[in-house]
């Protein structure tokens, strides 16, 4: 099983600063690699899939980066909405075998 | 819009059963391979099953394995996750979710319901 180790678990930052979060893999995931947003009572949100490329109708402050076994999630400058819970996911083809990350926390500092 | 609801959560008994439904709308779930997530209380997001189009291919979370079935019926454009010999750690929201592309299939999810919570207690 491939482990996924976010960092930091919890980022203080203050609306307007820039957000950077890691993903680091047990093995390489080579670019199979997706971010999600997620708030409390809401659904999860997609956000960046193939380790960089935006979702559908996701922001450009956001952008991903990274491959292999070391990701990076930036949003640029932090909006109130932004404030959530980030998970990095990964999978692998055959069998699937997807696993999550443990999530990094935006709050408001 | 798309959209997905879950129901059937509730509380019960460690060993006990629950079905899980979603119901999809705004997209032609046919289509689409589909999934379920969980989340234990305080715990990050777990991955349970994927379902292919036609129900032809599932896997599982190994823990889940011969406990858990996830089945489809494209008709009544709903999923299911039947849960048997429930234990205390399965307690979560569990998520339905959307694959993120057509007729192929992604691994990532790009719609997910609101969740539907599961209590594993006595």
């Amino acid at each position: 099983e491939i482990v996924l180790t976010q960092s930091p678990a919890t980022l203080s930052l203050s609306p307007g600063e820039r957000a950077t979060l890691s993903c680091r893999a047990s093995q390489s995931v080579s670019s199979y690699l997706a971010w999600y947003q997620h708030k409390p009572g809401q659904a999860p949100r997609l956000l960046i899939y193939d380790a960089s490329n935006r979702a559908t109708g996701i922001p450009a402050r956001f952008s991903g980066s990274g491959s292999g076994t070391d990701f990076t999630l930036t949003i640029s400058s932090l909006e109130p909405e932004d404030f959530a819970v980030y998970y990095c996911q990964q999978r692998i083809n055959w069998p699937p075998m997807l696993t999550f990350g443990g999530g990094t926390r935006v709050d408001i500092k | 819009e798309v959209q997905l609801v879950e129901s059937g959560g509730g509380l019960v008994q460690p060993g006990g059963s629950l079905r899980l439904s979603c119901a999809a709308s705004g997209f032609t779930f046919s289509s689409y391979w589909m999934s379920w997530v969980r989340q234990a209380p305080g715990k990050g997001l777990e991955w349970v099953a994927y379902i292919k189009q036609d129900g032809s291919e599932k896997y599982y979370l190994d823990s889940v394995k011969g406990r858990f079935t996830i089945s489809r019926d494209n008709a009544e454009h709903s999923l299911y996750l039947q849960m048997n010999s429930l234990r205390a750690e399965d307690t979560a929201v569990y998520y339905c979710a959307r694959d993120f592309t057509m007729i192929a299939v992604a691994y990532y999810f790009d719609y997910w319901g609101q969740g539907t919570l599961v209590t594993v207690s006595s």
